[in-house]
């Protein structure tokens, strides 16, 4: 496995700011995945980040909302720009080691106000 | 697409039983992989256990194992000698033929009582 940590941990702001989450990890890894889990629901995939590229987005989540950054192997941000109330939600990043395991990072648990 | 369904959104068991949480899932990819993770209140997720769509046997992994019948497209998730820091949600996952997609399942709510 691998020591996968994320920033902040928890925060509490305003609506119609923006937040950016950082996703750093003990190794390097191709793909990273940003997911969003909101209160008493499942996982939902955001995007999937790999290094040099742009992140690809799955149905429902748009760049404008949620860019995301990977300068390089280790790192990756997500920011939530423009933050409403429905964003409130845990905020995860995994990354994929061996036999197409995802590992996933602690979480970000956001309340926007 | 793929599906994965849980259909138990809680149950309980009693401290040094077995339980058994169930998994039924759906795709057309001609391979894929299985996953459990374990999400206790502190919100990370923890993972368990992984099947391969094509391993001969089921997986097995400490006190966690995998009863994995392909022909009924199940993968339940088997914890023996429940301990009570095994209380927490459980996600059944499954990850798509070219890496790069894994679906949740709703999760299942498991309660040791002591």
């Amino acid at each position: 496995s691998a020591v996968i940590s994320q920033k902040p941990s928890r925060d509490i702001c305003q609506r119609g700011t923006s937040l950016t989450i950082q996703c750093q990890v003990d190794s390097q890894v191709t793909m990273m995945f940003w997911y969003r889990q909101q209160p008493g629901q499942s996982l939902t995939l955001i995007a999937t980040a790999n290094q040099g590229s742009e992140a690809t987005y799955e149905s429902g989540f748009v760049i404008d909302k949620f860019p995301i950054s990977r300068p390089n192997l280790t790192f990756s941000t997500l920011t939530v720009s423009n933050m409403s109330p429905e964003d409130s939600s845990i905020y995860l990043c995994s990354v994929e080691l061996s036999t197409d395991t995802q590992y996933f990072g602690p979480g970000t648990r956001l309340t926007v106000l | 697409a793929q599906k994965i369904t849980q259909t138990q959104p809680g149950m309980f068991v009693q401290e040094k039983e077995a339980v058994t949480l169930d998994c039924t899932y759906d795709t057309s990819d001609p391979s894929y992989g299985l996953f459990w993770y374990k999400q206790p209140s502190s919100g990370e997720m923890i993972f368990l256990i992984y099947q391969g769509s094509y391993d001969q046997q089921n997986a097995t992994e400490g006190r966690y194992s995998l009863n994995f019948q392909k022909a009924r497209k199940s993968a339940n998730l088997v914890i023996s000698a429940s301990q009570l820091g095994d209380s927490a949600m459980y996600f059944c996952a499954i990850l798509n033929n070219a890496g790069n997609m894994l679906t949740f399942g709703g999760g299942t709510r498991l309660m040791v009582k002591p």
